[in-house]
Order: structure tokens, then C-alpha cells, then sequence
């Protein structure tokens, strides 16, 4: 089993809809989480940590389930600077290891 | 700003050169990081330093070197390039364990 895995996609998505992708671990002493977006051909940026209570930011809100051991990231009224690769980052615990998915890639269509 | 920098976009060297790619941070980062990205593989982990003259391996480090004599200054090695290495090479950095990485622009290395 991967340590980090994400469904590849495409999601294609029409402008104002409300997408959700999930990212599952396989580490359950795993402690700290993050969405990186990555446009084509550029670095990963930090989109959001994702923190134990959940966290909203603006029209993206991450949300952890420890029980389950996957993390989610929504994002309502999509717009089509949206259109990315969003990756799942799980820092292996005890470690300064970032563990990356290999990404999930959205695209927004007018 | 946090502030990555590497050193070339774009490189294009022959099979058997020895290759730098150079990296340098302007936050006073303790870790730094190589990584490589590969279509349906995503980002594999080289080598990591979480201190000057620090050096761990990370998952993929044969046929790579590094070097961190300064903390600002992370350098990768390929000690005898080879066309398998032709990829999106990226630096990173971060302040302490747990926290979020800061990404330099990527390095696309060619080998020919």
C-alpha cells in the first residue's frame, strides 16, 4: 500500500460547482498534513495545512479523519484559476520527511 | 516572503558530465530538500539536510550527491549523469519539523 494516495482524476468540472477529493494515509501515527496546489510546469505552493478541527479558508475547507485515515479538501464555487494538480502531503511521523501524493488534477471548465 | 532559488530552469547536459544544481533559501530554514517529479510518480525524496554539513537519504539517492556547507545553501550532485535522470528536479526548505515546505521554481534537467 502507498503511503500517501490520491485519485488521479481529471476532475472536470463546470464553473460554480462544489468538488471534494480525498487523500488517504497509510501512517496512522502521522501528525501533520498540508494541500499543495501545483500549476503546469511550476513549483507545489501551500494551498492549506489541514488541522485536527478542520479549516476553512475563503472557499476551500480541509478536514481530517483520523479514524479513517484520509484527509479531504473542498472547494466550493469553483473557478477556473482553480484549475491545478492538488497534492497531499503527510510528514511521516518523527521524521522531516514530507510524504507527497501523487496528485489529484482538477480542471474547471467555462 | 520565504524565498527558494534555484540556480537554472533549464538545463541540458551529455551522458557521463558531472552536474550542480544549486539551491539557495533566504529564510534561515534548518531543513532543505531535493526532490525530483516524474509524470505518475509524483515528487521522490533524494536527500534531506536538517543541519549545515547534514546529510540523510532519502528515498531514491543512488547516483546523487549533496552537499550544505553554508545554511542558506543546499547543492545536488550528479556524480555521472545518466539519461534516467532526465527530470523536474525541485528544492525545498522549511523552518522546523512539521511545518509546511517552501518550493524554489524547479530545475528541468535534460541529460542527453
Amino acid at each position: 500500500r502507498k503511503e500517501v494516495e490520491q485519485d488521479p482524476g481529471p476532475f472536470n468540472v463546470p464553473e460554480g460547482a462544489t468538488v471534494a477529493f480525498n487523500c488517504t494515509y497509510s501512517n496512522s501515527a502521522s501528525q501533520s498534513f498540508f494541500w499543495y496546489r501545483q500549476d503546469c510546469r511550476k513549483e507545489p505552493k501551500l494551498l492549506m495545512s489541514v488541522y485536527s478541527s478542520g479549516n476553512e479558508d475563503g472557499r476551500f475547507t480541509a478536514q481530517l479523519n483520523r479514524a479513517s485515515q484520509y484527509i479531504s479538501l473542498l472547494i466550493r464555487d469553483s473557478k477556473l484559476s482553480d484549475s491545478a494538480t492538488y497534492l497531499c502531503v503527510v510528514i511521516a511521523p518523527g521524521t522531516y520527511k514530507y510524504i507527497f501524493g501523487t496528485g489529484t488534477r482538477l480542471k474547471v471548465l467555462a | 516572503d520565504v524565498k527558494v532559488t534555484q540556480s537554472s530552469r533549464y538545463l541540458v547536459k551529455r551522458t557521463g558530465e558531472k552536474v550542480f544544481l544549486e539551491c539557495v533559501q533566504d529564510m534561515d530554514h534548518e531543513n532543505m530538500f531535493w526532490y525530483r517529479q516524474d509524470p505518475g510518480l509524483g515528487l521522490r525524496l533524494i536527500y534531506f539536510s536538517y543541519d549545515v554539513k547534514m546529510k540523510e537519504k532519502g528515498d531514491i539517492p543512488e547516483g546523487y550527491s549533496v552537499s550544505r556547507e553554508k545554511k542558506e545553501r543546499f547543492s545536488l550532485i550528479l556524480e555521472s549523469a545518466s539519461t534516467n535522470q532526465t527530470s523536474m528536479y525541485l528544492c525545498a526548505s522549511s523552518k522546523i519539523m512539521n511545518t509546511e515546505a517552501f518550493f524554489g521554481q524547479g530545475t528541468r534537467l535534460t541529460v542527453v
